[in-house]
């Protein structure tokens, strides 16, 4: 089955504890992206990569890292997180840039 | 800078009362429209792409419309199953941005 995965599913820590949410994809997928979505704001974008080791910030970068060493896991780092980092992360993959996204479940965090 | 505005934010409809959802986007270059639906607690769920104004797509009872500066998300004979956040995109032509999303409409369909 075609599907986009991501780990943990929530999310429980305290300042400043470093964190990764694991994303992958089986569907060979160029593109990936990290979204954040908040009430009110919507969906916005992270980081985003074109393919491995080639990764750019999107609107909201600070705070978060990302990597791209194999083409289907798209990690993304919180290396120090803040309570304003609480929020429910999507990751997102497309055949190639600009082609419709296809997103995971999606990773709920509280940052205590 | 690319903006994404939904309307109505959100919309409460007995079954078989059929409305429309309106997105108005303002971008320097549409590449694409994205309509994604979204239940609670899960990732969105790709629902239609259109390209070009005068461009409608259907699917069950959805139907698609996009014009020059806006698209249009048609319920027709709405089902409770139909509930959910429909959340627009748009994709800019030029840059290497992802998308940018409406805020979304949050639909209630009641039996």
């Amino acid at each position: 089955e075609a599907q986009v995965t991501q780990n943990p599913r929530y999310l429980i820590t305290v300042t400043g504890k470093k964190l990764t949410v694991t994303c992958s994809q089986n569907m060979n997928h160029e593109y990936m992206s990290w979204y954040r979505q908040d009430p009110g704001l919507g969906l916005r974008q992270i980081y985003y990569s074109m393919n491995v080791e080639v990764t750019d910030k999107g609107d909201v970068p600070e705070g978060y890292k990302v990597s791209r060493k194999e083409k289907r896991n798209f990690p993304l780092i919180l290396e120090s997180p803040s309570p304003n980092q609480t929020s429910l992360y999507f990751c997102a993959s497309s055949l190639i840039f600009q082609e419709t996204q296809y997103f995971g479940p999606g990773t709920r965090l509280l940052v205590l | 800078e690319d903006q994404v505005t939904q309307s109505p934010e959100a919309l409460r409809l007995q079954e078989g009362e059929s409305s429309s959802l309106n997105c108005s986007y303002t971008v320097s270059g549409l590449r694409g429209l994205f309509w994604y639906r979204q239940d609670p607690g899960k990732g969105p769920e790709f629902l239609f792409t259109l390209y070009s104004a005068g461009e409608e797509k259907e699917k069950e009872r959805l139907k698609a419309t996009l014009t020059k500066k806006e698209s249009f998300l048609h319920i027709t004979a709405p089902k409770p199953e139909d509930s959910a956040t429909y959340l627009c995109a748009v994709q800019a032509g030029g840059g290497a941005d992802g998308l940018t999303f409406g805020k979304g409409t949050h639909l209630i369909i009641q039996p």
